[in-house]
């Protein structure tokens, strides 16, 4: 199994650009979110999706959209980037269920910076 | 809404050395606890986890923490500290989503730095 992965690994985007990041995982889990690191906040998080084709904000949505059209995938778009998006970006998936029976695992991140 | 305090922004040990990182939460029931690791340009890696029972959890890496529900607190701890310790930690409270489900709620880490 890949686990999850993220794609890109880094961006650069210019004020008012677009841009999806990619979040696929190979192990069948219900569970997937989308985080965001800035230095000395931990992570926040932006959306959540419990399943294919459903999805709800989080603590920190603005901004951003996502979809989930099949289980395996759950892509983040930006539409009209802004230097406060400026950011490290976390996708996570899990079983349903439990968090103790079930963990949560993460991918390895997507480094954005907006100039 | 629940939170988890980390106090300490960065912490500096000695290989060899004792270490402890602090954790507080905030939770009106009984937590789920989580302790994650992120080493330099990775994603996070469960260390451990408490949700009932034995106060003393053991992790991976020799790391172990424990729940003290008088202190509201989840430190973790590791007897000996190596190099390859060094890291960002994060501890993490296990909270309910409106919609429905679950999530971690973070702490803000420590960063964690090891002299040879």
């Amino acid at each position: 199994n890949a686990g999850v992965t993220q794609t890109p690994k880094f961006r650069i985007l210019k004020i008012g650009q677009s841009m999806t990041l990619q979040c696929a995982q190979d192990m069948n889990h219900n569970y997937m979110y989308w985080y965001r690191q800035d230095p000395g906040m931990g992570l926040k998080l932006i959306y959540y999706s419990v399943g294919a084709g459903i999805t709800d904000k989080g603590e920190v949505p603005n901004g951003y959209n996502v979809s989930r059209s099949t289980t395996e995938d759950f892509p983040l778009r930006l539409e009209l980037a802004a230097p406060s998006q400026t950011s490290v970006y976390f996708c996570a998936s899990r079983l349903a269920g439990s968090l103790v029976d079930n963990e949560q695992f993460f991918g390895p991140g997507t480094r954005l910076t907006v100039l | 809404a629940q939170s988890v305090t980390q106090p300490d922004i960065h912490i500096t040990v000695s290989e060899g050395a004792s270490l402890e990182l602090r954790c507080n939460y905030s939770y009106g029931a009984t937590p789920y606890l989580f302790w994650y690791v992120q080493s330099p340009g990775q994603g996070l890696q469960l260390l451990l986890k408490y949700f009932s029972g034995d106060t003393l959890v053991q992790g991976i890496k020799g790391f172990e923490a424990e729940f003290k529900r008088s202190q509201s607190s989840f430190n973790l701890r590791k007897p000996s500290v190596h190099w390859s310790d060094a890291a960002e930690y994060f501890c993490a409270v296990g909270d309910i989503l409106t919609g429905g489900g679950n999530k971690l709620t973070f702490g803000t880490g420590t960063q964690l730095k090891v002299e040879l």
